[in-house]
């Protein structure tokens, strides 16, 4: 089943202790990103990556970093989390063409206390 | 970079009624405009998109319409029903650097 996948779908965690949010595709997707869901605000995005090894800043990156060192896994890291991190994470891929519709994952969410 | 607005916030209609979110963009350059639909707990899923190059786009109950000279498009539901309460959020951007609205919550009265 082709699918996008994120691990650990809830997480409570305390300021200051380094945290990281899986996420993996199994379509063979060149493009991915992660997204962050605040009421009122809709997705924003933070990181994306066009393919292997090459990633960019989205609107929000302050505070995460990713890396993309295999096409299927785009990993989300919080270095130092802080309690405005707290938020509904989302994973996505892109499988570009002729179609870009954006399948996302599960959904992360995330409270930091 | 690109600013998306998205109106209504909210929105309830009558089972059956029409339901109408517009949406309007700042980058002239943004070519592509996918509506997405969120349930309850649910992931974003698109239900319809449009390119820069067509006007109007309908599958089956959801149309979208681009004004490109505007720097606006919009989402038109018919016949709603119950199960087409959700959250609504429109985005615009390149094909891969989308920008998203701050989402439509849409409630179905039967």
């Amino acid at each position: 089943e082709a699918q996008v996948t994120q691990n650990p779908r809830y997480l409570i965690t305390v300021t200051g202790k380094k945290l990281t949010v899986t996420c993996s595709q199994n379509m063979n997707h060149e493009y991915m990103s992660w997204y962050r869901q605040d009421p009122g605000l809709g997705l924003r995005q933070i990181y994306y990556s066009m393919n292997v090894e090459v990633t960019d800043k989205g609107d929000v990156p302050e505070g995460y970093k990713v890396s993309r060192k295999e096409k299927r896994n785009f990993p989300l890291i919080l270095e130092s989390p802080s309690p405005n991190q707290t938020s509904l994470y989302f994973c996505a891929s892109t499988g570009g063409g002729a179609s870009n519709e954006q399948f996302f994952g599960p959904g992360t969410r995330l409270t930091v206390l | 970079g690109e600013n998306v607005e998205q109106h209504p916030s909210t929105l309830s209609v009558q089972e059956g009624d029409s339901a109408v979110i517009k949406c309007t963009y700042s980058d002239s350059a943004s070519n592509y405009f996918p509506w997405y639909k969120q349930e309850l707990g649910k992931r974003p899923q698109l239900i319809i998109d449009i390119r820069s190059n067509v006007g109007e786009k309908k599958d089956q109950r959801i149309a979208v319409t681009l004004n490109k000279t505007a720097k606006h498009f919009s989402l038109h539901i018919t016949e709603t029903q119950p199960e087409d309460s959700a959250v609504y959020f429109c985005a615009a951007g390149p094909d891969n650097k989308l920008t998203f609205g701050g989402g439509t919550r849409v409630l179905v009265k039967p």
